[in-house]
């Protein structure tokens, strides 16, 4: 079935260790998304790509680091935890333009304690 | 950061009724609107897609959008317990040689039977 696959779907976490949580488009989509999603913040970019070999940084990017070696594959990791990460963080994919809406994945439900 | 709000809710609609949505931008270049729906623990699934000033219909939902006033709202008719889920407003924002979503905070709908 065609769609996006995060792992893992659940995470509890030590505060200092590091962590990739991984995403897997295979709709060949151009643009790669990583939101997280608090309670009373709503859902907030961290970072994206535009197509394959590109990044930016969104709304919340510290702390945080991505890469898009090829089209299909976006990791999100987190190279030393703090307790503020703690929240659950989806990453989506978009064909890119103007007028495409975004798709997503199932979700990662992190807490660093 | 530009801003996108919502009412946070919960908007609470006996079952059959009109349920309607509200949602205002700040970003008055912004071109391309976008309704999702997300139920309780899952993640956020696309409703409707608006681009054009107007009324855009299918099924149940409805989504306005006023340009000018900068402004766009999504209507559900003959709402279901089913329909009873966050409501999240999301517009297209540039960025870089690419777009993102930018999304509110959502509206939090429960239908009664």
């Amino acid at each position: 079935i065609a769609g996006i696959t995060q792992a893992p779907t659940s995470q509890i976490l030590a505060a200092g260790r590091r962590m990739t949580l991984r995403c897997t488009q295979d709709m060949r989509h151009n643009a790669m998304y990583w939101y997280r999603q608090d309670l009373g913040l709503g859902l907030r970019l961290i970072h994206y790509s535009n197509t394959a070999g590109t990044t930016g940084k969104g709304e919340v990017p510290d702390g945080y680091s991505v890469s898009r070696a090829n089209t299909d594959d976006f990791p999100l990791t987190l190279a030393s935890a703090v307790p503020s990460q703690t929240s659950v963080y989806f990453c989506a994919s978009s064909p890119g333009g103007a007028n495409t809406e975004a798709f997503f994945g199932q979700g990662t439900r992190l807490t660093v304690v | 950061q530009k801003e996108v709000e919502q009412n946070s809710g919960p908007l609470s609609v006996p079952e059959g009724a009109i349920a309607s949505l509200n949602c205002t931008y700040s970003d008055r270049g912004s071109q391309s609107f976008f309704w999702y729906r997300q139920y309780s623990g899952k993640s956020p699934e696309l409703i409707m897609s608006i681009y054009s000033n107007g009324d855009k219909e299918d099924g149940r939902f409805t989504a306005q959008l006023n340009k000018a006033s900068q402004y766009v709202s999504l209507l559900i008719r003959d709402s279901q317990p089913s329909d009873s889920a966050t409501y999240l407003c999301a517009v297209l924002e540039p960025k870089n040689s690419g777009y993102a979503l930018n999304f509110g905070k959502g509206t939090s709908l429960l239908v009664t039977p």
